[in-house]
C-alpha cells in the first residue's frame, strides 16, 4: 500500500544534540511538508519542499534543517539551536500543486529532549 | 496564520448528525475548503474538500454558503470512533501548495 513512514515513533534525544527524523513516502508525490504540534495546538509549518533539490521555509523554521535528495524522502533535522524542540512532529506530502490535492500524513514522530 | 474560525469543542450524543461550523470570511473566489480530523497522537486524515458546491463522501457532507464565507461539515450520524479534532482549512494557492492549520474543533461523542 502507499502512504508516507515517519521513524521512528518516539525518539529521546539529550538536551544539546542533534537529531534526524526519518519521512519517506511511495505515493510518488512532488511536495512534502513537516509540520510541529505542542499538546493542545495546531499544526505549525516548519518546512516544505514542492520539488527535489528545492525546499522553503515555513512560519517556524528556526533551529531546523531539511534535505531533499529524493523524491521519496524528506528528512528533518532537530539541532541544537531550537530552544524547545520537545513536540510531535508531523511529515505529509502532496499530489502536486493543483487546489484539488490534499495531504496524505504519517503518523507522526514524538521527541522528548531531556 | 490560519484562514479560519472553528469553535473550540462541541459534544454530540451517538448516533445524532454532528454539525461542525467553520468561518472562512476572508476566503478568495480560487480557493477550495478542505475538512481534515486527528485522533490523538496520530496523523490527521483527510475527510472532504469543495469550492462552491456542497459535497458528499462516504465519511461526511460538506455545505458552503452561497457567499463561501463559511461552511458546515456535517457527520450524519456520529460514532465513539469520531471523537477527534476537526480541522477546517482553507487552501492559500498564492504562497504554493501549503495548508494552514489552526487549533481545530475538538469533538466529543457521547454514548
Amino acid at each position: 500500500d502507499g502512504g508516507i513512514t515517519q521513524s521512528p515513533k518516539y525518539l529521546f534525544r539529550k538536551e544539546g544534540q542533534n537529531v534526524t527524523l526519518s519521512c519517506e513516502q511511495n505515493l510518488n508525490h512532488d511536495a512534502m511538508y513537516w509540520y510541529r504540534q505542542d499538546p493542545g495546538q495546531g499544526l505549525r509549518l516548519i518546512y516544505y519542499s514542492q520539488i527535489v533539490n528545492d525546499f522553503q521555509k515555513g512560519d517556524i523554521a528556526e533551529g531546523y534543517s531539511v534535505s531533499r535528495e529524493k523524491k521519496e524522502s524528506f528528512p528533518l533535522t532537530v539541532t541544537s539551536a531550537q530552544k524547545n524542540p520537545t513536540a510531535f512532529y508531523l511529515c505529509a506530502s502532496s499530489g502536486d500543486g493543483g487546489s484539488n490535492y490534499g495531504y496524505t500524513f504519517g503518523s507522526g514522530t514524538r521527541l522528548t529532549v531531556v | 496564520d490560519a484562514k479560519t474560525t472553528q469553535p473550540p469543542s462541541m459534544d454530540c450524543a451517538e448516533g445524532r448528525a454532528a454539525n461542525l461550523p467553520c468561518n472562512h470570511s476572508t476566503i478568495s473566489g480560487n480557493e477550495y475548503v478542505y475538512w481534515y480530523r486527528q485522533i490523538h497522537s496520530q496523523g490527521p486524515q483527510y475527510i472532504i474538500h469543495g469550492l462552491k458546491n456542497n459535497e458528499t463522501n462516504e465519511m461526511a457532507s460538506l455545505i458552503i454558503t452561497e457567499d463561501r464565507k463559511s461552511s458546515t461539515l456535517i457527520l450524519p450520524h456520529a460514532t465513539l470512533r469520531d471523537t477527534a479534532v476537526y480541522y477546517c482549512i482553507v487552501r492559500v494557492t498564492n504562497t504554493g501548495n501549503q495548508f494552514y492549520f489552526g487549533t481545530g474543533t475538538s469533538l466529543t461523542v457521547i454514548p
